[in-house]
């Protein structure tokens, strides 16, 4: 069985500062991942993904990635309140979603 | 614009009807994928469709069918609704290959009573 590791959270940050959402995945064998951002009531949607190790950057939005640890994460900088929200990362092949990290951004 | 739809958005109805979910999108995505929803859980894959008449089994597949007679459809039926399938449905959708990212519908909320 394929699996995808985060802490569920809640993680508490206060605004502005840096939160770090972590991901370990079980088949070494995965080349994509993704992180998708999901508000409660609403669907999943993405908000980086990365194939290559290292890091990547989007605005705000850091996703780093090392396969030889099987680990990816996503930085989020300058947090705000508009954060808050659950996290989920998924890898490919096969297609696994983690059960996702619930973020608390306090104003 | 390009968007995937799904219908209905709450559904009830009784153990051991048979219910179809809807989904569609107008991208012209080659995959089309199924999930469910559920709290300590997360998404877990249903059934996904790779082009026209391919479909593979996922994760929690018994109980649940799809078929795919073009490129913009996927309708996932329950044979007979089961209490266990009450959850939120989200159907998700992308261009091609394993690598792309999914692009998901706004969920269908179905309540098995």
């Amino acid at each position: 069985q394929k699996e995808v590791e985060q802490n569920s959270g809640p993680l508490s940050v206060p605004e502005g500062a840096i939160a770090s959402l972590n991901c370990t995945y079980s088949d070494r064998g995965s080349q994509s991942f993704f992180w998708y951002r999901q508000y409660s009531g609403k669907s999943p949607e993405l908000i980086m993904f990365i194939y290559s190790n290292g890091d990547k950057e989007d605005g705000r939005f850091t996703a780093q990635l090392n396969k030889a640890s099987q680990y990816v994460s996503l930085l989020i900088r300058d947090s705000q309140p508009s954060d808050s929200a659950t996290y989920l990362c998924a890898v490919t092949p096969p297609l696994v979603f983690g059960k996702g990290t619930r973020l608390s951004v306090i104003a | 614009d390009a968007e995937i739809t799904q219908s209905p958005r709450h559904k009830i109805t009784e153990t051991g009807r048979q219910v179809t979910l809807a989904c569609h999108q107008t991208w012209n995505h080659n995959n089309m994928f199924w999930y469910r929803q559920d709290l300590g859980h997360g998404l877990r894959l249903i059934h996904y469709s790779y082009g026209v008449q391919d479909t593979n089994k996922g994760e929690v597949s018994d109980g649940y069918s799809v078929s795919r007679s073009n490129t913009e459809d996927l309708p996932l039926t329950l044979e007979s609704a089961a209490s266990s399938q009450t959850s939120v449905y989200f159907c998700a959708s992308s261009r091609g290959g394993q690598g792309n990212e999914q692009f998901f519908g706004p969920g269908t909320r179905l309540t098995v009573l």
